[in-house]
């Protein structure tokens, strides 16, 4: 089945020990995003790749960098972890970024957790 | 600011009974509209959308929602709530002509069906 796949579903790092976060796709879009989601709160939007342009949302730290070495797979970096970064990171994919396209598949996440 | 509501953290419902998770929206232009669900630890599944067309929207595991444009809501309900429905959810919009792949979450509803 064609699917978005996260790995690890689950991250446990020190505090200012950079930490990747990977995520991976069979179902061949063109676009994959990272999204931030803190305990009771809705996900937040950090960056997107449309193909291999990258587009950073203003309000994302700089501790936060992203990688797409090809169409399938997508990682986070964080630089130097703090304790308010411990969160599920959701990975998603969609064919496009207008209309019907834009439909967003997401993964399972990875929950970080920072000591 | 474009923005979604969702009034009530929690919606506690008795198991045969009807259901309904209110979502409300803030957006220029027609909007596309989503729900998600979330189950505990995992990633976000899609439910369904509304892009154009009817107004009422039919999705996964028996679901629905209404698009009111006047009202500017885009209510989920069911018929008949299970036990197993119990989770997260999540209402979404992508303005129409928004930024690239931009979604608006609100920030969740706790539905909780009690057998």
């Amino acid at each position: 089945d064609a699917m978005v796949i996260q790995n690890p579903r689950y991250q446990v790092t020190q505090f200012g020990k950079p930490v990747t976060l990977s995520c991976s796709q069979t179902l061949n879009h063109n676009v994959m995003y990272w999204y931030q989601q803190k305990s009771s709160q809705a996900p937040k939007l950090l960056f997107h790749y449309y193909d291999k342009d990258f587009n950073n949302e203003a309000d994302t730290p700089d501790n936060f960098q992203s990688r797409r070495p090809n169409t399938s797979f997508c990682f986070l970096d964080i630089r130097s972890p703090g304790l308010g970064d411990a969160a599920m990171y959701l990975c998603a994919t969609s064919r496009g970024v207008s209309g019907r396209a834009n439909e967003q598949f997401f993964g399972p996440g990875t929950r970080l957790t920072v000591l | 600011a474009q923005s979604v509501a969702q009034p009530e953290d929690q919606v506690n419902v008795a198991e045969g009974n009807p259901l309904t998770v209110k979502c409300t929206y803030s957006v220029s232009g027609n909007p596309y509209l989503f729900w998600y669900v979330q189950y505990p630890n995992r990633g976000l599944q899609f439910l369904l959308k509304y892009i154009t067309g009817d107004n009422l929207v039919k999705g996964s595991y028996g679901f629905e929602a209404e698009f009111n444009k006047s009202q500017t809501s885009f209510h989920l309900k069911k018929p008949s709530a299970l036990v197993s429905d119990s989770a997260l959810y999540f209402c979404a919009v992508r303005p129409y002509g928004g930024s690239q792949g931009n979604l608006i979450f609100g920030k969740g509803t706790k539905l909780s069906v009690k057998p």
